[in-house]
Parts: C-alpha cells; sequence; structure tokens
C-alpha cells in the first residue's frame, strides 16, 4: 500500500542552522506531495505542496522538491528560528482520491 | 484563512459512557470532513471520510458501530466513540475540505485528547 516514511525526531537544531528533514514515499500512482506544520495546541496547517515530479514547493523559506527518481519530498530551511519549533508531516495523496496518507512526523526544536 | 474547531479541547469519561466530538468549519462550507487519530509518536491514521448528508465512509478495520459519525451541515461533523474503553483514548483530529478554494487543501482541527479510565 501507500506510505511515507520521515526521519526519526526529535532534530534540535541551533537558531540560524541549516535544516533538512527527509522524507521518501511509496505510492501506487502518481501521488501529489504535502508538508504539513504542527505548532504546539494547533491544528496541523499546510505548508506548501507540489503536484507532479520536479515541481518544487516554497513557504515561508522552506522549500523541497517533488525527485519522482528517489520517491522522496526532502523539506529544507537555509537558516531556523526559534519559532519553526513545532512537528513537521510529509504526506501524499493519490490523484482523484481524497485522503491523505501521513508520515509518523518529525519534531524539530529550535535553540537561540 | 480557513479555521476548523473542535469541541472539546480534551475529555476524560469513564469505561462504558459515549463522548461526542465536534468539528465546525468556521467561516468555510465543506462538503467533505476527515476523521483521524493519533497516538504517541505516532502518525495521524486516517478513521473515516464524512460526506455532508450521506453515510461515512470508514476505513479499514474501524468499527462503524463504535464510532458514530454524522455529517448534518456543511460547517459540522460530530463523531461519537460509543462504550469508550481505555483502548480508545486517543488524540482525534478532523480536517474539512472547502467546496470553494484551493484543490487538495484539507484545514484542520486542533484536535481532541480523549482519555477513557
Amino acid at each position: 500500500g501507500d506510505s511515507v516514511t520521515q526521519m526519526e525526531g526529535p532534530v534540535t537544531l541551533s537558531e540560524e542552522a541549516f535544516l533538512t528533514i527527509n522524507c521518501t514515499y511509496t505510492a501506487t500512482g502518481y501521488p501529489s506531495l504535502f508538508w504539513y506544520v504542527q505548532y504546539p495546541g494547533e491544528g496541523l496547517q499546510l505548508l506548501l505542496k507540489a503536484t507532479k515530479a520536479d515541481d518544487k514547493g516554497s513557504n515561508k523559506g522552506f522549500e523541497a522538491t517533488y525527485r519522482k527518481e528517489t520517491t522522496s519530498f526532502h523539506l529544507e530551511k537555509g537558516s531556523v528560528q526559534v519559532s519553526d519549533s513545532a512537528v513537521y508531516f510529509c504526506a501524499l495523496r493519490l490523484s482523484g482520491y481524497s485522503t491523505l496518507t501521513f508520515g509518523k512526523g518529525t519534531m524539530l526544536l529550535v535553540s537561540p | 484563512g480557513a479555521v476548523v474547531s473542535q469541541h472539546p479541547s480534551w475529555v476524560i469519561c469513564k469505561s462504558g459512557t459515549s463522548v461526542k466530538i465536534e468539528c465546525r468549519s468556521l467561516d468555510f462550507q465543506a462538503t467533505t470532513m476527515f476523521w483521524y487519530r493519533q497516538f504517541p509518536k505516532q502518525s495521524l491514521m486516517l478513521m473515516a471520510t464524512s460526506n455532508e448528508g450521506s453515510k461515512a465512509t470508514y476505513e479499514q478495520g474501524v468499527e462503524k458501530d463504535k464510532f458514530l459519525i454524522n455529517h448534518a451541515s456543511l460547517t459540522l461533523s460530530t463523531l461519537t466513540v460509543t462504550s469508550a474503553h481505555p483502548e480508545d483514548s486517543s488524540f482525534y483530529i478532523c480536517s474539512a475540505e472547502p467546496i470553494q478554494g484551493p484543490q487538495e487543501t484539507q484545514y484542520f482541527g486542533p484536535g481532541t485528547r480523549l482519555l477513557v479510565l
């Protein structure tokens, strides 16, 4: 079946460090890929998405490129801030379907 | 932005009782709402897809008689955990897909933490 695998956390970084959170997927079709972020006490928010191979999603300094050849959608940010501390979820959605398949989430902790 | 609320945010109940969780889209209409369950350090697992005015579609392994879903309007879906037991303790999250707006976008509620004693 379809699945999403994320690196386990927590990821602990100092402010202004470079961030990478790995995400790989297995899907029977051609999925759209998403990154969601969950801040403490809040619901999941869509951070960025990509709908086809080689697309790059970006938002708030975060980027992720849809790599079909490696079935990956790694999340990157050049300089993290304390306010980026949250749990990040990678997810996929098959074309024609409304349901999302999530990874387990990766907690990011950024210290001053 | 689009906001989804859940009520209550947390609930403690005795084993054998029923608990109702509400999910509301506050500033948009949604024909489709989703209910997820999340265990500690685990992914969100889809329980059911709820369409306004029709029966919910449950994922494999989810007991439809235990987790009753009602989607009576375009802004409200409810999940009732019937005869709750300690193993039902979990974090329940809903999401809603707007009728109008960006495609493939779900807006999530903040979740409801259920503890069954």
